[in-house]
């Protein structure tokens, strides 16, 4: 069975980083690839990027100059690094494993909440 | 940059057929699927590669995609099938969600 954790602060203050680390159980991360997506409170979900083990990363374009998404395969876990946040930053943040080809995610980890503020 | 289109909110009453629809040009020429979100929780895919259901997802589920609109129907729905949902593609080597439609059981 596939599990996915989330953790990491829970407040971070504007300007600084986010920083958020996935452990992944029940797979492989040298076998598939991984994803972060993001949901404000009450909003819709918004994509983030994604890692394969290899190292080859996409981030959404939107967010491109802020992220970077890193894999530690001796952990089986994937990083979040999200740069000079503000409030709009703030959101539940969801690591999720993504079947490549035909591009769905099948397993979501429970979320975090990360709030922006002083 | 491309973009998916939902309807807000839908109404259903239990028992009858209730249908989502998720909007993009030529959608039908790319994978659509639909993922259910209920309040507090993470997403749960129901819907891939258009009509596909994931092992565990009822068979009440399924989908469609042709044209520019993907279709996610819910047969007999019940009052359990009251949540959000997203449909998502992948454009141009990215992922893009649809805003959401509001399910309402009533």
């Amino acid at each position: 069975q596939v599990q996915l954790q989330e953790s990491g602060p829970g407040l971070v203050k504007p300007s600084e980083t986010l920083s958020l680390t996935c452990t992944v159980s029940g797979a492989s991360i040298t076998s598939y690839y991984w994803s972060w997506i993001r949901q404000p409170p009450g909003k819709g979900l918004e994509y983030i990027g994604y890692i394969y083990y290899s190292g080859s990363t996409d981030y959404s374009p939107s967010l491109k100059s802020r992220v970077t998404i890193s894999v530690d395969t001796s952990k089986n876990q994937f990083s979040l690094k999200l740069s000079s946040v503000t409030a709009a930053d703030t959101a539940v943040y969801y690591c999720v494993r993504l079947r490549p080809t035909t591009n769905y995610f099948d397993y979501w980890g429970q979320g975090t909440l990360v709030t922006v503020s002083s | 940059s491309y973009g998916l289109t939902q309807p807000p909110s839908v109404s259903v009453s239990p028992g009858q057929t209730a249908s989502i629809t998720c909007s993009g040009d030529q959608l039908g020429d790319k994978y659509a699927c639909w993922y259910q979100q209920k309040p507090g929780q993470s997403p749960v895919l129901v819907i891939y590669e258009d009509s596909k259901r994931p092992s565990g997802i009822p068979e009440r589920f399924s989908g469609s995609n042709s044209g520019n609109t993907a279709t996610l129907t819910i047969s007999g729905t019940q009052a359990m099938d009251e949540a959000d949902y997203y449909c998502q593609a992948w454009d141009s080597s990215t992922v893009v969600f649809g805003g959401g439609t509001k399910l309402t059981v009533l």
